[in-house]
């Protein structure tokens, strides 16, 4: 069965720093990836997704890598606000046709004014 | 655009009551896919739609769950009987046609079970 894990579970940061959030996956045989951010209470929006023939995508401050052969994706936050602050999950489908998709638990990112 | 619609957003209920939940996905989404999340826990998924057939459900959704699309546009999902254990956040997500979109969530309903 596939398992997504999310290293931190939480992250801190003084406003400004640049930072990398991961995500890895234990089965490679994926259809893409897809990072998505929570704000307390509410539901996801999806900020990039990477299909698996992707290296990476980039929308504004976030470039968002994968690396299917490792089971890696990285989610990079440049020049972090404190309206970062938010849980960031990644998810994965896979290639078997199911169109559900995978969650890691989040990292819960914090940015200090 | 007005995005996946959920409703309502919070319901508390004594255990043993049914409970129904409705959701608008996308209008011009087919796929219609239910998860459930618990506190700390990523969402994990429940069922799936393709316009109004079900296609795929999990073994969470267990006999007192059952979920409809019947026009394949809105869906509902009941459970039946409530348990201390069906206390979560219900998520819905919408994408469009083609396999290799994006699935779009709405804000989801937090049910509590007293």
């Amino acid at each position: 069965k596939q398992e997504v894990t999310q290293i931190p579970a939480a992250l801190s940061v003084p406003e400004g720093e640049n930072l990398v959030l991961n995500c890895s996956f234990t089965d490679s045989a994926i259809y893409n990836l897809q990072w998505f951010r929570q704000d307390p209470g509410k539901g996801l929006t999806s900020l990039l997704l990477i299909q698996s023939s992707q290296r990476e995508q980039t929308s504004g401050r976030l470039n968002a890598s994968l690396d299917k052969s490792s089971g890696r994706s990285t989610l990079y936050i440049a020049a972090s606000q404190p309206g970062d602050s938010a849980t960031y999950l990644c998810a994965v489908k896979e290639q078997t046709g199911a169109n559900n998709l995978f969650f890691g638990t989040g990292t819960r990112l914090t940015v200090i004014p | 655009d007005t995005g996946v619609s959920q409703d309502p957003r919070h319901k508390i209920t004594k255990r043993g009551q049914n409970v129904t939940f409705r959701c608008d996905p996308i209008s011009e989404h087919n796929r219609l896919y239910w998860y459930r999340q618990t506190l700390g826990q990523g969402p994990e998924f429940l069922t799936y739609f393709q316009n109004e057939a079900q296609l795929e459900k999990s073994r969470l959704l267990s006999d007192r769950f059952s979920a409809e699309r019947p026009k394949g546009s809105f869906s509902t999902l009941e459970i039946q009987r409530t348990e201390q254990g069906d206390s979560a956040m219900y998520l819905c997500a919408s994408s469009d046609r083609a396999s290799n979109q994006p699935q779009h969530f709405g804000d989801g309903t937090r049910l509590s079970i007293l």
